[in-house]
């Protein structure tokens, strides 16, 4: 069964720093990755996607994520946060064909200013 | 420019009570999808419907029907509350089950049952 592990339930950064929010995955094939971003109150929002290709990829928000497959990782950064980048992070990961998404525990980011 | 709906926002039950709630997408999508969200847990999927007409089980069905009512709407129904039912709902759509697209998410019901 396919399983998705974020590390750090909690993240404060400041702002203007760099942002890195780990993902890591169990998955016998080629996985389909995305990382999915919660305001307060808010639904899930997509900021990117991995299927195949280019290991990096970016997304919306100045948010890039690298597919690391030696290392059954999914990496999200940001180079530069702004206030309004505190939220809840999401990496999940789906089978190439099929319905299930399977979602980490979540990323809580603060920043300070 | 709706997207995905989900009625109530929030809502509070007694144990036993029974509920349902309801989500309607207007992006003329496939496969519709019941997910719970509890602290620490990311999101659990309850059931799936991959076109209308069909519903599957997802993780955590238990305690849990679905009815998917036309193409636009999927419905989560409790038909006894219990406590541990106590989470954020969400409901999600996407344009075909098998696709590489991602899905699409309300913004949530908050359930709590006293």
């Amino acid at each position: 069964a396919q399983s998705v592990t974020q590390p750090d339930i909690h993240i404060t950064v400041s702002e203007g720093a760099s942002l890195e929010l780990r993902c890591n995955y169990s998955y016998g094939a080629t996985p389909y990755l995305f990382w999915y971003v919660q305001s307060p109150g808010q639904g899930l929002q997509l900021l990117l996607k991995y299927f195949s290709g280019d290991t990096l990829v970016q997304g919306i928000k100045g948010f890039e994520a690298e597919f690391k497959r030696s290392q059954s990782s999914f990496n999200l950064r940001k180079p530069s946060v702004h206030w309004s980048d505190a939220a809840e992070y999401f990496c999940a990961v789906g089978k190439a064909a099929g319905n299930k998404l399977t979602f980490g525990g979540g990323t809580r980011v603060l920043v300070k200013p | 420019n709706a997207g995905v709906t989900q009625t109530p926002k929030f809502q509070v039950l007694k144990t036993g009570q029974s509920m349902t709630l309801q989500c309607a997408q207007d992006m003329n999508h496939n496969s519709m999808y019941w997910y719970r969200q509890d602290p620490g847990m990311g999101l659990r999927l309850i059931y799936y419907s991959a076109s209308e007409g069909t519903t599957d089980k997802g993780e955590v069905p238990n305690g849990y029907n679905v009815s998917r009512l036309n193409k636009r709407e999927f419905s989560l129904r409790l038909e006894s509350a219990a406590p541990s039912q106590t989470s954020v709902y969400f409901c999600a759509s996407r344009e075909l089950s098998w696709s590489n697209q991602p899905q699409h998410f309300g913004d949530g019901t908050r359930l709590s049952i006293l």
